[in-house]
């Protein structure tokens, strides 16, 4: 079992739509999460972070977080063809330091 | 904003070469981190550091990669010899010490070994 799961898609939305993606850890001890977007050929750039259960909101963006699930989800509101890429999930582990899902490729359609 | 700043961008080299890659890390953060992406996959960690000791290096290939940062600064990754296997994009990123808080990446250096 990879400790972060992710579907690798693609997520293919509609420009204007909501964009839902998902991931899951293995490891019931982590407390921080993150999400990272990474465009083709370009390196991860980070979009959010979660520390609590619940929801956090940034603009377009809302990171969901449920320890008790070990799931991860980030909202994209108003889905704009920018916003095409893919967007990795990361988890922080003992010893500070973050492991990757695979990451989902968003294609959003104008 | 401050960057991490590495370089080459990118590298072209044929099997059995050495290559190297360079690193500098976000001015004042102590640790640094090297990770690998194949195309198509999450990055991994190959080492971090902390100020000028390797902390982990449990997934770095030790018999053909080498990493240092003698002054607790910038960084140095080695392949030697490289193989077809290790076409990648090699990124460096750095934190204060917190990866709790994420870090930041440098925009990678694209190896492809022919």
């Amino acid at each position: 079992q990879k400790e972060v799961e992710q579907n690798s898609g693609p997520l293919s939305v509609p420009e204007g739509a909501i964009a839902s993606l998902n991931c899951t850890y293995s490891d019931r001890g982590s407390q921080s999460f993150f999400w990272y977007r990474q465009y083709s050929g370009k390196s991860p750039e980070l979009i959010m972070s979660i520390y609590s259960n619940g929801d956090k909101e940034d603009g377009r963006f809302t990171a969901q977080l449920n320890k008790a699930s070990q799931y991860v989800s980030l909202l994209i509101r108003d889905s704009q063809p920018s916003d095409s890429a893919t967007y990795l999930c990361a988890v922080n582990k003992a010893g500070n330091k973050l492991v990757f899902g695979a990451g989902t490729i968003l294609r959003v359609k104008s | 904003e401050a960057e991490v700043a590495q370089s080459p961008r990118y590298k072209i080299t044929e099997k059995s070469q050495a290559v190297a890659f360079w690193c500098d890390p976000i001015s004042g953060h102590a640790t640094l981190y090297w990770y690998r992406q194949i195309l198509g996959q999450g990055p991994e960690l190959l080492v971090q550091f902390q100020d000028e000791s390797v902390v982990d290096d449990s997934q770095l290939p030790k018999d053909r990669f080498s990493a240092e940062r003698l002054k607790g600064v910038d960084s140095t990754l080695k392949i030697q010899p490289a193989e077809l296997g290790d076409s990648a994009m090699y990124l460096c990123a750095s934190s204060h010490g917190q990866g709790a808080f994420g870090y930041t990446f440098g925009s990678g250096t694209r190896l492809t070994v022919v």
